[in-house]
């Protein structure tokens, strides 16, 4: 099942912050997010793995809430480097013939200007 | 993190016609995956590779159409058969980190059917 991204597309001004959610009907494995360059591959961000779970870094971080259905990507003080499509990809269950089988939300276009 | 090589990087085919992609990690990865992104789109899986048995393939997605080989743990084919102009994309593959959860994909492989 997909998930659900929003927004569907951000404008920036260079260190304005931003926050893409990704949400789940189900309950979750796991949250992945990257972020991919237009003619690049997809780039790993973070995973969130456990319920209530915060990670990341003061620029860049991410949560997921308690009952692991839906995970925001936070992105502060925006650099011009941030510009690009961020996806989350889902896991749907622990382990079994399901595991490392991501769903991915329809992407998030994030553009910054100086 | 893997270092993940594929090829061709790009390439433009007949209709008709089919071409096969490999993906090669630089360490063994247990899990090896194959993900189509058409133009604009989300990412979309299309099967596990499986070292030393037949692939899995997801709902939508056959083996005749989409043969895929993976003769070790460091090395995988994704053929694509018969192609269309509606097979153009590009094509990509993931593997998981070793001893996590953590997916990491390759530089992809374009592909346009005339």
């Amino acid at each position: 099942q997909q998930p659900v991204q929003s927004p569907q597309a951000v404008i920036l001004r260079e260190g304005e912050d931003a926050v893409i959610n990704c949400s789940s009907s189900k309950a979750l494995y796991s949250v992945h997010w990257y972020r991919q360059k237009h003619g690049e591959a997809p780039v790993f961000l973070m995973i969130l793995l456990k319920g209530g779970e915060q990670k990341g870094h003061e620029k860049i971080s991410a949560s997921f809430n308690e009952k692991k259905q839906q995970s925001s990507l936070y992105l502060t003080a925006s650099q011009l480097s941030y510009s690009g499509t961020y996806f989350c990809g889902t896991e749907q269950n622990a382990g079994g013939t399901s595991y490392g089988k991501l769903t991915f939300g329809q992407g998030t276009i994030l553009t910054v200007h100086p | 993190s893997a270092v993940i090589s594929q090829k061709p990087s790009r390439d433009i085919c007949q209709r008709g016609t089919s071409l096969t992609i490999q993906c090669q990690v630089d360490s063994q990865v247990t899990m090896m995956f194959w993900y189509r992104q058409q133009p604009g789109q989300s990412l979309t899986l299309i099967a596990t590779a499986n070292q030393g048995s037949e692939a899995t393939y997801e709902s939508g997605f056959v083996i005749d159409k989409f043969p895929i080989s993976r003769p070790n743990l460091t090395f995988s084919t994704l053929t694509v058969s018969n192609m269309s102009p509606e097979d153009s994309s590009i094509y990509l593959c993931s593997v998981l980190g070793t001893g996590d959860d953590e997916q990491y994909f390759g530089p992809g492989t374009r592909l346009t059917v005339t």
